[in-house]
């Protein structure tokens, strides 16, 4: 069975500095998706970045870039210049083609004025 | 830009009861799913819906739980005889077709069972 782990419960950066959240993830699959998905307060789960497994390049969007080495089966987050609003939950979830998604258990960030 | 929208956003209902969860997939989308998230825990996957049929199921969604695209807009959650532990945030998902990538979520809708 798929597995997503994030060992990092919490974390916290001061605004305007660089933070990396980690993930790691089991598989068998050569094909496959991974995400990072945000939720804030306000619920809502809103995808922040994606990686196409088959992709050696790691995926940017904007402020957030990833780390993914597929061989060590880990799928990092990096947010750079972080705001105020960046403070959320961050998930981490790995998908197979048309399956379902599977989620880790999420890191808390705090962002410091 | 097109979201999907979930009804109620808050349910309270007694121990016992049954209750329904809704959501409006975007207009074009063919795969449904439904993920809960119990309080500070991760969120799991409960259900997906294909073709007006359950195309899978976690060992959660049991007996007490059913879906169902009524009216061929609204697919709905149905939970038969609510329990104290099925207090959660449910999240309905939803995307283009099976090799979609990126699915789009609801708000959720908060669900206490007392």
């Amino acid at each position: 069975a798929q597995t997503v782990t994030q060992s990092q419960p919490e974390m916290s950066v001061q605004e305007a500095e660089t933070v990396t959240l980690s993930c790691t993830y089991d598989t068998s699959e050569s094909d496959y998706y991974l995400f990072w998905y945000k939720q804030p307060p306000s619920r809502q789960m809103i995808l922040v970045i994606r990686q196409e497994a088959y992709k050696q390049q790691n995926a940017t969007e904007n402020r957030f870039s990833v780390n993914f080495q597929k061989a060590a089966k880990s799928f990092s987050l990096k947010i750079s210049d972080s705001q105020l609003g960046d403070a959320a939950m961050y998930f981490c979830a790995y998908r197979k083609g048309g399956n379902q998604f599977y989620f880790g258990t999420g890191t808390s960030l705090t962002v410091i004025p | 830009e097109p979201e999907v929208t979930q009804t109620p956003s808050h349910q309270v209902t007694q121990m016992g009861q049954e209750v329904i969860l809704r959501c409006v997939p975007i207009s074009n989308h063919l795969y449904f799913y439904w993920y809960r998230q119990i309080l500070g825990q991760k969120v799991e996957f409960l259900v997906s819906f294909y073709n007006n049929e359950i195309s899978e199921k976690s060992e959660i969604f049991d007996d007490q739980f059913s879906v169902e695209r009524p009216d061929g807009s609204n697919f709905t959650l149905k939970i038969r005889s609510t329990k104290l532990e099925d207090s959660a945030m449910y999240f309905c998902a939803t995307h283009l077709d099976r090799d979609s990538t990126e699915a789009f979520f609801g708000q959720g809708t908060r669900l206490t069972v007392v």
